[in-house]
C-alpha cells in the first residue's frame, strides 16, 4: 500500500484480557518497528525486525509483550493480561533496507485504552 | 546509552512569529538526527533529517542544523502559521548500528495563534 497502516485505530479492553495489534508495512519495506506512545513515557521503543526475525526485544517492557512477523510482512504485537500502565498508542514503522536508508515510515497508530 | 533532551512545551505564539524548539543529544558515535511532527488527530511524519555534521535539514520552512560542537540540533521556523500547530519530537538513529531504532525527546507541543 501507499503508507503503514495498522489495525484497529482504537481497542478497548478489559484488564486480564489479551489483545493483538496489527501492522502492515510498506511494501518492501524489510525493518519493521514497534514504538509505544504514553502520557507518562513519551515514545519508546519495543521492538525491531529484520525480515521475520527480531534481533532486537530491548524494548518490551515485561514477558506479557510479544510480537511476531510473518512472510517478512505483517507482524503483530500481542499483550497479554493487559494491565491498566499498558494504555497506550501503539505505532508500528518501516524502513527499507540498507544502511544509508535510515528514514523509519509511520503508521497512524493504535490507540489502547485498558478499562 | 543515547538520549535526546528537548524543550518543554507548550509553546505558545502568534501567527508570523518565530519558532525555535532547542533539542541537544547523547549518543556516540556519529548519529542522523531527525525532526518528526505530529498534527492533532495524525501519526508521526518525518519533517526533517541530517545524517553528518554541519548539515542543515529543510522543510516547509523549517530548518535545522546538526552542530556536533555543541550536540545540538534546534528547529526553527521564521514565520509560523496556525496550521504548524502540532508535537514536535527530536529524534536519533546511530547510524550503521543494527537496527537503527529511534530514541526520540519528550516531544513540544506547538500552539500557533491567529
Amino acid at each position: 500500500g501507499a503508507g503503514v497502516s495498522q489495525s484497529p485505530s482504537n481497542k478497548v479492553t478489559e484488564k486480564g484480557k489479551d489483545v493483538e495489534l496489527r501492522c502492515d508495512p510498506i511494501s518492501g519495506h524489510t525493518a519493521l518497528y514497534w514504538y509505544r506512545q504514553s502520557l507518562g513515557q513519551g515514545l519508546e521503543f519495543l521492538i525491531y525486525f529484520q525480515g521475520n526475525s527480531a534481533p532486537d526485544k530491548s524494548g518490551l517492557p515485561s514477558d506479557r509483550f510479544s510480537a511476531e512477523r510473518t512472510g517478512g510482512s505483517v507482524s503483530t504485537l500481542t499483550i497479554q493480561r493487559t494491565q491498566q500502565e499498558d494504555s497506550a498508542v501503539y505505532l508500528c514503522a518501516s524502513r527499507p533496507t540498507g544502511i544509508s536508508t535510515d528514514t523509519q515510515y509511520f503508521g497512524p497508530g493504535t490507540r489502547l485504552t485498558v478499562l | 546509552g543515547n538520549s535526546v533532551t528537548q524543550m518543554e512545551g507548550p509553546v505558545t505564539l502568534s501567527e508570523e512569529a518565530f519558532l525555535t524548539i532547542n533539542c541537544t543529544y547523547t549518543a556516540t558515535g556519529y548519529p542522523s538526527l531527525f525532526w518528526y511532527v505530529q498534527y492533532p488527530g495524525e501519526g508521526l511524519q518525518l519533517l526533517l533529517k541530517a545524517t553528518k555534521a554541519d548539515d542543515k535539514g529543510s522543510n516547509k520552512g523549517f530548518e535545522a542544523t546538526y552542530r556536533k560542537e555543541t550536540t545540538s540540533f534546534h528547529l526553527e521556523k521564521g514565520s509560523v502559521q496556525v496550521s504548524d500547530s502540532a508535537v514536535y519530537f527530536c529524534a536519533l538513529t546511530p547510524i550503521k548500528a543494527a537496527g537503527n531504532k529511534l530514541t526520540f525527546g519528550g516531544g513540544t507541543r506547538v500552539l500557533v495563534k491567529p
